[in-house]
């Protein structure tokens, strides 16, 4: 799986967008890009994934660039509750055996 | 509802004692995972099974064993517990056909 990169982390003022981004530049044709956090030592949520086209779901948007060496997740207007570390992890999605390697992520930290 | 369970929640117990850290699901993923997490680190994959029967060492080494005796449970033992089992066991399951993983509320483990 290919290997990424993330600000170790970011500050957000509440009713703001975050805006997080992650590098993926050896990426291959069949990975696609997962984004997870984990809310304070709890298990790691699920939040949206995506390979190519960009992405939306109730917690997120998923912006990935044409080349597919990068991505952001979006979160429209923060509140508190998202404080977590935020996980980019790239995969390939439908093979027999889906192992998630998760890395340092990025800390995001949503203030009033 | 769907979902995956975890207990005990918390658990201190002494030097040289046999423990078993229960995970059940009730989604009917045939993958499942435990992940080692220390405070303020990365998660590392300890275990992981493909179904009934499948069990398989992940990246980290661990003294632990696991079993997959039903699809949804597998239970995490540790035989002879010591100080440096300390940490938080989290367990996930996931779908063959892809998607993301189901993480539980893990099991914060203290050997004294």
């Amino acid at each position: 799986d290919a290997k990424t990169t993330q600000p170790p982390s970011m500050d957000c003022a509440e009713g703001r967008a975050a805006n997080l981004p992650c590098n993926h530049s050896t990426i291959s044709g069949n990975e696609y890009v997962y984004w997870y956090r984990q809310i304070h030592s709890q298990g790691p949520q699920y939040i949206i994934h995506g390979l190519k086209n960009n992405e939306t779901n109730e917690m997120a948007s998923l912006i990935i660039t044409e080349d597919r060496k990068s991505s952001t997740l979006i979160l429209p207007h923060a509140t508190l509750r998202d404080t977590a570390v935020y996980y980019c992890i790239v995969r390939v999605a439908n093979t027999g055996f889906q192992k998630l390697v998760f890395g340092t992520g990025t800390r995001l930290l949503v203030s009033p | 509802e769907a979902d995956i369970y975890q207990t005990p929640r918390y658990l201190v117990i002494g030097t040289g004692k046999k423990i078993t850290l229960e995970c059940s699901q009730t989604m009917g993923h045939d993958k499942m995972y435990w992940y080692q997490q220390d405070p303020g680190m990365e998660l590392h994959l300890i275990h992981y099974s493909y179904g009934v029967n499948s069990t398989e060492k992940g990246d980290l080494s661990s003294e632990s064993t696991v079993s997959r005796i039903r699809t949804e449970h597998f239970p995490l033992t540790l035989e002879s517990a010591r100080p440096s089992h300390t940490s938080q066991y989290l367990c996930a399951s996931s779908h063959s056909g892809g998607g993301g993983y189901t993480f539980g509320s893990g099991t914060r483990l203290t050997v004294v």
